[in-house]
């Protein structure tokens, strides 16, 4: 996980909300990414970056809002949460040598 | 399109023991495959991956995993089990050609080590 930052750790939302979800690197690598994990579904991939600008959806991208203004960072955007959202979500940041996807801790979000 | 199945949410082995963790997946284009694993409360870490060079790859912690192409499959395996090893793994496969920007997660199987 070394180089990958997500804040906050924890967070409970009230149905209606709006939170930005932060994922920092300092590894300069281009391809960023959020996934959730939901149990028994293993990970899923939500959105994406191939590099600052431009980012794409990935296999559940509803409900959730993304940009990419600078290569350090991505954020993630729930706009107006739902108890649907309750997840557990990691940012992973891809590149070096090996073409590694090195995931951070996560932040665990509840929904109300 | 690809897609990874994990054989067993649960797998329960007495330490010392052989592990055996499932994984088939599907894949229309050569795929490259890895194994993560992860410890309660914490993130993702990479066992080990294939990319095309040698079939049987070694990963940290003496896990290893042999591809077969006729079976598709990806199985991870560990001669001997020690407590430290109870996680939950995770098979992924992506495309390969250096365009990896996607992976696509099995489900997850929890590894219980009994004393």
């Amino acid at each position: 996980n070394a180089g990958v930052t997500q804040t906050p750790k924890f967070q409970v939302l009230k149905t209606g909300q709006s939170m930005t979800l932060q994922c920092a690197q300092d590894m300069n690598h281009e391809y960023m990414s959020w996934y959730r994990q939901d149990p028994g579904m293993g990970l899923r991939l939500i959105h994406y970056s191939v590099g600052a600008g431009i980012t794409d959806q990935g296999e559940v991208p509803n409900g959730y809002n993304v940009s990419r203004s600078t290569t350090e960072d991505f954020p993630l955007r729930l706009l107006s949460a739902a108890p649907s959202q309750t997840s557990v979500y990691f940012c992973a940041v891809r590149g070096g040598v090996t073409d590694t996807q090195y995931f951070g801790p996560g932040t665990r979000l509840t929904v109300l | 399109a690809q897609s990874v199945t994990q054989l067993g949410s649960h797998v329960s082995v007495s330490e010392g023991a052989l592990v055996l963790l499932r994984c088939n997946y599907s894949s229309s284009v050569p795929p490259y495959l890895f194994w993560y694993v992860q410890y309660p409360n914490q993130g993702l870490q990479l066992l080990l991956k294939y990319t095309s060079a040698a079939t049987l790859v070694k990963g940290i912690n003496g896990f290893e995993a042999e591809f077969k192409k006729s079976e598709t499959s990806f199985h991870l395996t560990k001669p001997s089990a020690h407590m430290s090893d109870a996680a939950e793994y995770f098979c992924a496969v992506s495309k390969s050609g250096g365009s990896n920007y996607k992976l696509t997660f099995g489900k997850g199987t929890l590894l219980t080590v009994n004393p």
